[in-house]
Parts: structure tokens; C-alpha cells; sequence
């Protein structure tokens, strides 16, 4: 069965640098999405995308964040200039349709130093 | 702001038993309610989702029921295995989803 696929698994960065998550979502879908999920926390969207543009975004998707499909496969979520409050759990999450099931990657796990 | 409530927190049943948990939204034109299961350190996996055209839908020991008017729905776990516990995120939304907490569920023996 078909898998979204997230690169790398763990980064560890220091503050102020930048990051740049991978996601390859599952091949025909046509929506992508990033959330994030603080340690012990609730899963909090961050971006959905289609059609090669941001659809919607939440307050946490500041001007430090942003997001590309640089080719047919890849989706990617770059963070300019990493804070503290940065380090979570990062997953990325494919659908086929609007309001069909989402499938979630198997996350980053980013800590900022 | 939309948001997802969800209730309870944490949840203890003995193995057998049921279990229910419940969520409530604040955005009316939310129409799509997901279910995921996390377990620890892993990606969560949809379980069962519910559109807002139906009241209810049940997959094998698993059941969703939705209450559009009042805004709320809930999951219901019957004759629950060990390998039940888990955290379990109620959603909704359309585009994105708007997560609740988590439930974290222990299956006692």
C-alpha cells in the first residue's frame, strides 16, 4: 500500500539556522498538508496546499515558514531562521480530495538548540 | 477561532468493556470529522471518519455518531482489545483539520 515518506527522521539544528523538511505524499493525491505535534501535545495544522499553491494556513505559518513542490514527487517545508519553540514533531499529510482521508507521514522529529 | 474540544483527557477501561470519547466544534461549516489512533512515536492512522451528510457509521467494533445541530461527535471502541490503547485525535474541519487534544486510552487487563 502506497505511503507518504518523510526525510530525514530526526534533525537537530541550532537556532537561527535553517531547516528544510522533506515529504514525498503518496503519488496520484493532490492535496498536501504539514502539521506539527509538540511533545505531548495535540497534532496543529500549519498548511495545506494545491493546485501549486497554499490554500489555507494557520497563525503558527509565519514569514518564516513556507512551502514548495519543486518537482512531481517532493513537497518540502522550510523554516528560514529556527526559534526554541520550533522543536516538534513534523508531519506531513496527502489526500486525494478535498475531505478525503488524509495520510500522515511518518514525521520529523526537529530540536532546535 | 474554529476549534475542537475533546473529552476526556485520559480514559481507563477494563478489556471488554467500551469505551467513548467525545468531541465538540465550534466551526459550523466543518464538514468532514476524522478519527486517528497515535501510538507512541508514531504517525497517526486514520480509524474512521464521518461526513456530515450521515449521523452515524460503523466500522467491525468501531463507531462514529454525529450531531451536526449540536455540534458533536464521538467515537465509540466496544469489546476493547489491549492493543486499543493508544491516543486517539478527534478532527474537523473541511480543508484542514482542527484537532482536539487526545484522548489517551488505557485498556486495563
Amino acid at each position: 500500500e502506497p505511503e507518504v515518506t518523510q526525510t530525514p527522521s530526526h534533525q537537530v539544528t541550532q537556532m537561527g539556522q535553517e531547516v528544510i523538511l522533506r515529504c514525498v505524499p503518496i503519488s496520484n493525491h493532490l492535496y498536501f498538508y504539514w502539521y506539527r505535534q509538540i511533545l505531548g501535545q495535540k497534532v496543529e495544522f500549519l498548511v495545506s496546499f494545491y493546485n501549486n499553491e497554499i490554500s489555507e494556513k494557520s497563525e503558527i505559518f509565519d514569514d518564516q515558514f513556507s512551502v514548495e513542490r519543486p518537482d512531481g514527487s517532493n513537497f518540502t517545508l522550510k523554516i528560514r531562521s529556527t526559534k526554541l519553540e520550533d522543536s516538534a514533531m513534523y508531519f506531513c499529510a496527502s489526500s486525494l480530495l478535498e475531505q478525503e482521508t488524509q495520510y500522515f507521514g511518518p514525521g520529523t522529529r526537529l530540536l532546535v538548540l | 477561532g474554529e476549534n475542537v474540544e475533546q473529552h476526556p483527557s485520559t480514559l481507563s477501561v477494563q478489556e471488554g468493556d467500551s469505551a467513548v470519547i467525545k468531541c465538540t466544534y465550534s466551526d459550523s461549516a466543518s464538514n468532514y470529522f476524522p478519527w486517528y489512533k497515535q501510538e507512541l512515536g508514531k504517525r497517526p492512522q486514520l480509524i474512521i471518519d464521518i461526513r456530515s451528510n450521515v449521523g452515524e457509521k460503523k466500522d467491525q467494533r468501531i463507531a462514529v455518531t454525529l450531531n451536526k445541530t449540536a455540534k458533536h461527535f464521538s467515537l465509540h471502541i466496544t469489546e476493547t482489545q489491549p492493543e486499543d490503547s493508544a491516543v486517539y485525535f478527534c478532527g474537523g474541519g473541511d480543508d484542514k483539520i482542527i484537532f482536539g487534544k487526545g484522548t489517551r486510552l488505557h485498556i486495563l487487563p
